[in-house]
């Protein structure tokens, strides 16, 4: 089975600085026959269930605004926040959806310094 | 508009029994894998189960297998979770899933959840 790990577990970022998630897997989620890497990002509001806002690791989910970005390969991957807003706050999780069991990195709590 | 409303969930004594069911609508719900995620108070999300759009295949994660059964109807556009011998540690909001459009293990839609509270 895929491990996903997510570093930090938490941070603290002022308003406007960029905001960092790093999420690694424990094999190679990029298919060779497309190409492509089968990593999504969510972000979860308390009481909210979680919204996609990256798949196939860098594609933004339409209406998602752009100062979220995805990028990384194979078996690390990066969520930037360029300008974090105080709607940003919430947790973020990586999830593999490269193979079955489609696990999820245990969360990265993101709030305003 | 896609929602997805689950129900079924409560209070259940360890051992015990209790069957979720969520009612998909907005879109061809027979065209998509749909999946249950779980999320035990103040702790991370896991992956439960997913079911393939016709209903022949099944995926289970280790925790709950052969404990829990994952079933659809797609006549009735519900889906549902069977929980049976429920533990303490399954004690979690219960979400439903739309299988994604870009890859069917991946989800693009939730429901809002439904608790499910496993205690004497």
């Amino acid at each position: 089975d895929i491990v996903m790990t997510q570093s930090p577990d938490s941070l603290a970022v002022s308003l406007g600085e960029r905001a960092t998630i790093n999420c690694k897997s424990s094999q190679s989620v990029l298919s060779s026959s497309n190409n492509k890497n089968y990593l999504v990002w969510y972000q979860q509001k308390p009481g909210q269930p979680p919204k996609v806002l990256i798949y196939w690791a860098s594609t933004r989910e339409s209406g998602v605004p752009d100062r979220f970005s995805g990028s990384g390969s194979g078996t690390d991957f990066t969520l930037t926040i360029s300008s974090l807003q105080a709607e940003d706050v919430a947790v973020y999780y990586c999830q593999q959806y490269y193979t079955t069991p489609s696990a999820f990195g245990q969360g990265t709590k993101v709030e305003i310094k | 508009e896609v929602q997805m409303l689950e129900s079924g969930g409560g209070l259940v004594q360890p051992g015990g029994s209790l069957r979720l069911s969520c009612a998909a609508s907005g879109f061809t719900f027979s065209s998509y894998a749909m999946t249950w995620v779980r999320q035990a108070p103040g702790k991370g999300l896991e992956w439960v189960s997913t079911i393939s759009g016709s209903g022949d295949s099944t995926y289970y994660a280790d925790s709950v297998k052969g404990r829990f059964t994952i079933s659809r109807d797609n006549s009735e556009n519900t889906l549902y979770l069977q929980m049976n011998s429920l533990r303490a540690e399954d004690t979690a909001v219960y979400f439903c899933a739309k299988g994604a459009n870009w890859g069917w293990r991946g989800v693009d839609y939730w429901g809002q959840g439904n608790l499910v509270t496993v205690s004497s």
